[in-house]
């Protein structure tokens, strides 16, 4: 257990609709970066943020956005929902934004 | 923008044989290397990272890693596989020199153990 939590571990939605994932990382940790895990792109940085403040940014789709709240805590929000959006998205924290970084297990989304 | 490469998507090896897991980094300027394992419907799990320190990396579950400038190369082996060992690999960079901490991956490596 990396003490990384993400809910949901599975989510099945339409086409067109809205997703919230969720990411508590480790005590401490103020670093939380987001990924997307598909057959055809592999593993994808989407966003940092640390301590509240986005850092980074990757490929990340207009119709996504995420914010760091905070008690740290992250939310991915995904909007008009496309087939193509069905993959895995992961959340990884660390300390600093420097330090190593931890997985959680994952969420699982699938748009039908 | 720093990448790595993973030569060959799927490797399968006998029980007891060296693991030999292949990754290629373009930079010029050395980056830090990390190797993870991902096992079928969990999250990924640091194997081992480079940082600057030591070339030759020691990480967990009897894994290691050298890391060759001169072929800009960060291979991972394991002397002895176990059936355990079977999961998908990726090796990842970040460049730390440019304020740059995400993490790039490789596009996997899947290992299969025969008995």
């Amino acid at each position: 257990d990396s003490g990384v939590t993400q809910t949901p571990k599975h989510l099945i939605t339409a086409t067109g609709q809205r997703v919230t994932l969720r990411c508590s990382p480790r005590s401490g940790d103020l670093s939380v970066y987001w990924y997307q895990q598909s057959l055809d792109q592999g593993l994808q940085f989407l966003i940092q943020y640390y301590n509240g403040e986005e850092r980074a940014k990757g490929n990340i789709l207009e119709r996504f956005s995420a914010q760091q709240f905070p008690d740290l805590h992250s939310e991915l929000n995904l909007s008009s929902l496309e087939l193509g959006d069905s993959a895995l998205y992961f959340c990884a924290s660390s300390v600093w934004a420097n330090t190593e970084a931890f997985f959680g297990q994952g969420t699982r989304l699938t748009v039908v | 923008a720093q990448s790595v490469t993973q030569l060959g998507s799927h490797v399968s090896v006998s029980e007891g044989a060296l693991v030999l897991l292949r990754c290629n980094y373009s930079s010029s300027v050395p980056p830090y290397l990390f190797w993870y394992v991902q096992y079928p419907n969990q999250g990924l799990q640091l194997l081992l990272k480079y940082t600057s320190a030591a070339t030759l990396v020691k990480g967990i579950n009897g894994f290691e890693a050298e890391f060759k400038k001169s072929e800009t190369s960060f291979h991972l082996t394991k002397p002895s596989a176990h059936m355990s060992d079977a999961a998908e690999y990726f090796c990842a960079v970040s460049d730390p020199h440019r304020g740059d901490y995400k993490l790039s991956f490789g596009a996997g490596t899947t290992v299969t153990v025969r008995a």
